[in-house]
């Protein structure tokens, strides 16, 4: 099974819809980073949070990091066709903690003007 | 700027070929790592090295090799023995410790076996 489980998998809304994308862990989280991929391209960094109850935002992209639930979430407020795209989630967990990232399987988003 | 650079965008392999991927950054970062995108699998760890002279495997290194001179320079080779590499391949590289450091990523090289 996966070490780190992202749902949902994909996600279609309509211009300017709330939406959230969720990452959850399976092993102890060390630090958790979101990032965003346009098809056939590299990945671009968004946010990392390290603190449980930490909450970062950037334009109208916020995250926060349940370190209880071993578990983040990525909100993204009144979508717009730039927002579309996969979304990942990377974490530094467990055993591998501090040499590698784990990612997860990714959220492709589709945003409908 | 600094950055990751991998080379080439596309590439075409005939089965039974070995081909090698470059991937270079300039970022003065000691770690690198090469990553395997399937649709719908997310990032797979290939081979990564935390200082120059030395590397470790990942979860998929079989049908792989990498080696690491210089500290810029991280080249991943598909051998043969690879029975599946048509895929999106990701270099990136970090500055310490994955806990406080995040990656920086290339814009990838799509292999596919013809």
């Amino acid at each position: 099974s996966q070490e780190l489980e992202q749902s949902p998998q994909s996600l279609i809304v309509q211009e300017g819809k709330n939406l959230t994308i969720n990452c959850t862990s399976s092993k102890t989280l060390y630090g958790l980073y979101w990032y965003k991929q346009k098809y056939g391209e590299g990945l671009i960094f968004l946010m990392m949070l390290q603190k449980g109850g930490e909450e970062k935002s950037h334009e109208k992209i916020t995250a926060k990091l349940d370190e209880k639930k071993q578990q983040s979430s990525l909100h993204i407020t009144a979508s717009q066709p730039s927002h579309a795209g996969i979304y990942l989630c990377g974490a530094d967990i467990g055993e591998t903690s501090g040499s590698r990232l784990t990612f997860g399987e990714g959220t492709q988003l589709t945003v409908n003007p | 700027d600094g950055g990751i650079t991998q080379s080439p965008k596309y590439l075409f392999r005939k089965e039974g070929q070995n081909v090698t991927l470059s991937c270079e950054q300039n970022l003065n970062h000691d770690a690198m790592y090469w990553y395997r995108q399937d649709p719908g699998q997310g990032l797979r760890l290939i081979y990564y090295s935390q200082i120059v002279n030395d590397f470790q495997k990942g979860d998929i290194a079989e049908g792989y090799s990498v080696s690491r001179e210089k500290k810029e320079s991280f080249p991943l080779t598909v051998t043969s023995a690879q029975k599946n590499p048509t895929a999106f391949y990701l270099c990136a590289s970090s500055m310490g410790q994955t806990f406080n450091y995040g990656y920086t990523f290339g814009s990838g090289t799509r292999l596919t076996v013809v």
